[in-house]
């Protein structure tokens, strides 16, 4: 059964500070990793990263994927109140697009 | 606008009676999906669609239908709702390379 893990389940940080969010997965036939930011809606797409590009950055956000360690990180620098959301990591593996979301990190920033 | 749009927004509805939840997207996109999201759970996908007519389970099927007769349309149904499909619904669509997925605003369901 494909799985993926997030790591902190929640954090709490100050404005101005630098965040690194976890993503560790286990998928039969990986093809690729996305992350998502959801506030109090629906999710809205960041990166999609995938064995040809393993590294993808916008702004004060980036992402590394490592397929060694099936793991990937989303880095924010100098948070703002505005980053507070829920972040959600997917896996699309399997033969037919299957995807599998973690259950997210609850990124809190506070002035 | 491109977008996913779905319907009801918000639905309470009693044990039994069938209901549907429509999805559409005007993007062309092969790729549609159902998710559920419940707290602790994160985000479960329910089924999902590569194409017209091509339909397939995801991790969590029990207890619901859908159909793909039009390529914009991937309509949720749920012939006879329990309590415990009382959740936040979203509906995804993607286009070819089908893993960038663009979600719709969400449909809270309550099943009483």
């Amino acid at each position: 059964e494909d799985k993926v893990v997030q790591s902190p389940l929640s954090l709490v940080v100050h404005e101005g500070d630098t965040v690194t969010l976890n993503c560790s997965y286990e998928v039969t036939n990986f093809r690729s990793l996305l992350w998502y930011k959801q506030e109090k809606k629906a999710p809205t797409f960041l990166f999609m990263l995938t064995s040809s590009g393993i590294e993808k950055k916008s702004g004060r956000l980036s992402s590394i994927l490592d397929k060694k360690e099936l793991s990937s990180i989303l880095n924010i620098t100098a948070t703002q109140t505005g980053d507070s959301a829920i972040y959600l990591c997917a896996v699309v593996g399997g033969g037919y697009q299957k995807v599998t979301f973690g259950i997210g990190t609850k990124l809190q920033v506070i002035p | 606008e491109a977008q996913v749009t779905q319907n009801p927004r918000y639905l309470i509805t009693v044990t039994g009676k069938k209901l549907t939840v429509t999805c559409s997207q005007n993007m062309n996109h092969e790729y549609m999906s159902w998710y559920r999201q419940d707290p602790g759970l994160g985000l479960r996908q329910i089924y999902y669609s590569m194409n017209v007519e091509v339909t397939d389970k995801g991790d969590v099927p029990e207890g619901y239908k859908v159909s793909r007769k039009e390529k914009r349309n991937f309509p949720l149904i749920l012939e006879s709702p329990s309590p415990n499909q009382t959740s936040l619904y979203f509906c995804a669509s993607s286009p070819r390379n089908r893993e960038t997925q663009y979600f719709g605003p969400g449909t809270r369901l309550l099943v009483l």
